[in-house]
């Protein structure tokens, strides 16, 4: 069963419009969340995180909202640039550390 | 301060043969992660392991195993080799960390193509 779940698997945006990625998750146990970042022949790179006790968190052009009631996660990125083209992932873990992560969102931006 | 390494970064192996892959975190990181990702299945946990102990084990059959040594760098092997292993092995560590807040840091991960 797949407890973190990105049910698009790509998403085409104008440069310059808001990109939004979603995120869904099933285990209420799940207190930290992040999104990773990746491009074809290397690995993930850290984006942006947040914590449960928060419902939103912002670093730049890039924000992530947390709905806990919902058990939904969404990263926002404004504006979007041709360098953002990519997959993007997101992961969730609980008190046992362990990341659990979702499937993966191709993002591409046209130009 | 560098970056997580992995070698090789491409193999290319048979049906039946065994294959060791390395991983060396970055300085300071105790814990060592394992994904084998494959297209559409995003990242499958293999396994972590956090000084020379296994700490968690994902759903992988026992052909895969790893270990840790010492000074923190990791390996990973598959023995009998099948054809649906082909995938791009990722190895993460991570720094100390806040109770359940734990954010890994990947290497560029090696291709295993099994023919």
């Amino acid at each position: 069963d797949q407890q973190v779940k990105q049910n698009s698997p790509s998403l085409s945006v104008q440069e310059g419009r808001i990109s939004i990625l979603n995120c869904d998750y099933t285990n209420s146990m799940f207190d930290y969340f992040l999104w990773y970042k990746k491009y074809p022949a290397e690995g993930p790179t850290f984006l942006i995180s947040i914590s449960s006790i928060k419902d939103k968190n912002e670093d730049g052009r890039f924000t992530v909202f947390l709905n806990k009631s919902a058990k939904h996660l969404s990263l926002h990125i404004v504006p979007s640039q041709p360098g953002d083209s990519a997959v993007y992932f997101c992961a969730a873990s609980a008190s046992n550390y362990q990341l659990i992560w979702g499937a993966g969102t191709k993002l591409i931006i046209k130009p | 301060k560098a970056g997580v390494t992995q070698t090789p970064r491409y193999l290319i192996k048979t049906r039946g043969q065994q294959v060791t892959l390395s991983c060396s975190p970055i300085s300071g990181h105790r814990s060592v992660s394992w994904y084998q990702q494959t297209p559409g299945q995003g990242l499958q946990f293999l396994f972590e392991y956090f000084s020379e102990t296994q700490r968690n084990k994902g759903n992988f059959p026992g052909r895969f195993s790893g270990r840790q040594f010492s000074n923190s760098r990791s390996e990973m092997n598959v023995s009998t080799l099948e054809l649906g292993d082909s995938a791009l092995y990722l190895c993460a560590s991570s720094p100390p960390f806040l109770a359940g807040q734990e954010t890994q840091y990947f290497g560029p991960g090696t291709r295993l193509l099994v023919l």
